[in-house]
């Protein structure tokens, strides 16, 4: 069955430092998302991207944040000089198509980002 | 705004009963989706079913069922005859027409005990 692969599955990261997460969504699907979870909080949305623009963001997708699709199949986030409330599990997500009302999402298994 | 609310932090069954996770929903609009998702300990998000605003029959899925209540803007998910591996974290979502987004609730830990 086709998954979304994100990879590391847990990075450990100094204050100030640039990190990038990287997520390869199923083949097929054109529609991106990233999400995060602070532990023991609920996910947010952070932005969404389609044909190599972002569709929609949140607030918390700031100046900090960026987006990318750098080839065919990967998809990455870029979180400059990274702070400690960015600690978090960031989930990438993928769709075939526009995420209306009955489209599922489908969820990798998540990079837990800790910054000391 | 959209809003979703899921009032209980812990939930335990025992294995073989049936169980209800509660959600309610906020949102002026009267088109959106209604989703469940399921995140065992392994951390990653499974979805579990879908309802639309629209639809007019209660979604299915297996052991899932949701109850949609619409006057009450409520979307309980019914487990029945649970299972140990039904122990996890279970979000409920909303997506409303025009936005990417899912907005999720802050969860409920299910435990199904022997």
């Amino acid at each position: 069955e086709p998954e979304v692969t994100q990879t590391p599955s847990h990075q450990v990261t100094q204050m100030g430092q640039e990190v990038i997460l990287r997520c390869v969504p199923i083949s097929n699907h054109l529609y991106f998302y990233w999400y995060r979870q602070i532990l023991g909080q609920k996910v947010e949305f952070l932005v969404s991207f389609y044909n190599n623009e972002i569709s929609e963001k949140s607030e918390i997708f700031d100046d900090q944040f960026s987006v990318e699709r750098p080839d065919g199949s990967n998809f990455t986030l870029k979180i400059r000089s990274t702070k400690l409330e960015d600690s978090a599990m960031y989930f990438c997500a993928s769709s075939e198509i526009p995420a209306g009302m009955n489209t599922e999402a489908f969820f990798g298994q998540g990079t837990r980002l800790t910054v000391v | 705004a959209q809003k979703i609310t899921q009032t209980q932090p812990g939930m335990f069954v025992q294995e073989k009963e049936a169980v209800t996770l509660d959600c309610t929903y906020d949102t002026s609009d009267p088109s959106y989706g209604l989703f469940w998702y399921k995140q065992p300990s392994s951390g990653e998000m499974i979805f579990l079913i879908y309802q639309g605003s629209y639809d007019q029959q209660n979604a299915t899925e297996g052991r899932y069922s949701l109850n949609f209540q619409k006057a009450r803007k409520s979307a309980n998910l019914v487990i029945s005859a649970s299972q140990l591996g039904d122990s996890a974290m279970y979000f409920c979502a909303m997506r409303t027409e025009g936005f990417q987004k899912l907005v999720f609730g802050t969860g409920t830990r299910l435990l199904v005990s022997p």
